[in-house]
């Protein structure tokens, strides 16, 4: 069945430096869509990308499809403590009308 | 806009109980998803309905259920608890008009129901 892994799993950082998850998946994806879940809270949406090899920025944030379009990294420039949270890959399941999360990178900074 | 609601937020069962959760839409949203989130297994499809219809299911035993109703509320019912059902359970609503691959498929959550059960 459809996989997509995504590392690392959890990620310390300090405040201020970078931050990187990648996100791979067994399957060509027709699009990917990030979303951002706080702690206790919920899923948002954050971007959606849909062609290979596209990169989208959102301020201090970077997301990129791979050109096979398996893969895709969030970077995030300068961290924030406001950046806390997990991130969640994911893409639709097959033809299916549902999307599929990748397993999530958690992400703590620290101030 | 009202964002997507679920009730209740917090619910505690026992063993062999059942529980009915109740998610409504963005209103305009005909796509209802659930996922169950938990610590060992993240974010798993349950179930998507769109104008009354389950279109797909996820890997769940006959326990998991659910139904919208035609001003696209939804409810999932477990029946039978067990300890492993206790998770975050979440709604999410979507304007996906079932046109693969359209990428329209953008879900937005509610905030869940957590169900612990004893």
């Amino acid at each position: 069945g459809q996989q997509v892994m995504q590392i690392p799993q959890y990620q310390h950082v300090q405040e201020g430096e970078d931050f990187t998850t990648y996100c791979n998946s067994s399957t060509t994806l027709s699009n990917i869509q990030w979303y951002k879940q706080r702690p206790g809270g919920h899923p948002v949406f954050l971007i959606q990308l849909v062609k290979s090899g596209e990169v989208k920025k959102q301020k201090r944030l970077t997301f990129q499809f791979g050109e096979a379009k398996k893969n895709s990294s969030l970077h995030i420039t300068a961290t924030q403590t406001t950046d806390v949270g997990t991130y969640f890959c994911a893409g639709p399941n097959g033809g299916a009308n549902n999307l599929f999360f990748g397993t999530g990178t958690r992400l703590t900074v620290i101030p | 806009k009202a964002g997507v609601t679920q009730t209740p937020r917090y619910l505690i069962k026992t063993r062999g109980q059942q529980v009915t959760l109740s998610c409504s839409p963005i209103s305009g949203h005909r796509s209802v998803s659930w996922y169950q989130q938990t610590p060992g297994q993240g974010l798993q499809f349950l179930f998507e309905y769109f104008s009354e219809t389950q279109r797909n299911k996820g890997n769940f035993p006959g326990r998991f259920s659910g139904r919208q109703f035609s001003n696209s509320r939804s409810e999932m019912n477990v029946s039978t608890l067990e300890l492993g059902d206790s998770a975050l359970y979440l709604c999410a609503s979507s304007t996906n008009k079932g046109l693969y691959p359209s990428g329209a498929n953008v879900l937005t959550f509610g905030a869940g129901s957590r169900l612990t059960v004893l």
